[in-house]
């Protein structure tokens, strides 16, 4: 199985902070690579797919980058609605899996 | 769009099963595969495995091989996910979602469905 991993874990930052975090995968995935945000008692929600592909009505603050084995999310410039859980995915092969997660707190 | 609303939540007895369905709107649904993913309480998502409707054909994660199985009805757009002999370890919310595109990321997702596991 492909490993995921995160960090930071977790992260304190304040509004209009530029924020990084990063994921790396065990073995090369490609580009197969999707980030998603959560929020407490909510489904996860997709970000960016496909490593740095913005999803509809996401905000452009966010990007992605990478390939092979190393990845970022960036956000650019922190607004309140961003401190949310977040999760990066492999798609390259099954069993699909996610890093552990960073929350990201005020 | 795609809407997937699932069944509600459920309560079961250590050793029982259960079967949460996924109901889709919109979009053709044998035209796209269904993944299911759990989270425990505080944890993070664990993918259990997917189902390609217009195959039938599932796979699952080996750690709940013998144990899930995935499979979908066409004529009704649902697909389901039943798990058997539930330990409490299986509480969780679990979720499905509809995988897209050739790097297959997933959106949208289901709402969530709730399993609590006590005796």
């Amino acid at each position: 199985d492909i490993q995921m991993t995160q960090s930071p874990s977790s992260l304190s930052a304040s509004v209009g902070d530029r924020v990084t975090i990063t994921c790396r995968a065990s073995q090369s995935i490609s580009d197969y690579l999707n980030w998603y945000q959560q929020k407490p008692g909510r489904a996860p929600k997709l970000l960016i797919f496909a490593t740095s592909s913005l999803q509809s009505r996401v905000p452009s603050r966010f990007s992605g980058s990478g390939s092979g084995t190393d990845f970022t999310l960036t956000i650019s410039s922190l607004q309140p609605e961003d401190f949310a859980t977040y999760y990066c995915q492999q798609s390259y092969s099954t069993p699909y899996t996610f890093g552990q997660g960073t929350k990201l707190e005020i | 769009q795609v809407q997937l609303v699932q069944s509600g939540a459920e309560v079961k007895k250590p050793g029982s099963s259960v079967k949460v369905s996924c109901k889709a709107s919109g979009g053709t649904f044998s035209s796209y595969s269904i993944t299911w993913v759990r989270q425990a309480p505080g944890q993070g998502l664990d993918w259990m495995g997917r189902i390609t409707p217009i195959f039938g054909t599932a796979n699952y994660t080996q750690d709940l091989q013998g144990r899930v199985t995935i499979t979908a009805d066409e004529s009704t757009s649902t697909a389901y996910m039943e798990l058997r002999s539930l330990r409490s370890e299986d509480t969780a919310v679990y979720y499905c979602a509809r995988e897209r595109g050739t790097t297959r990321w997933f959106d949208p997702w289901g709402q969530g469905t709730l399993v609590t596991v006590s005796s």
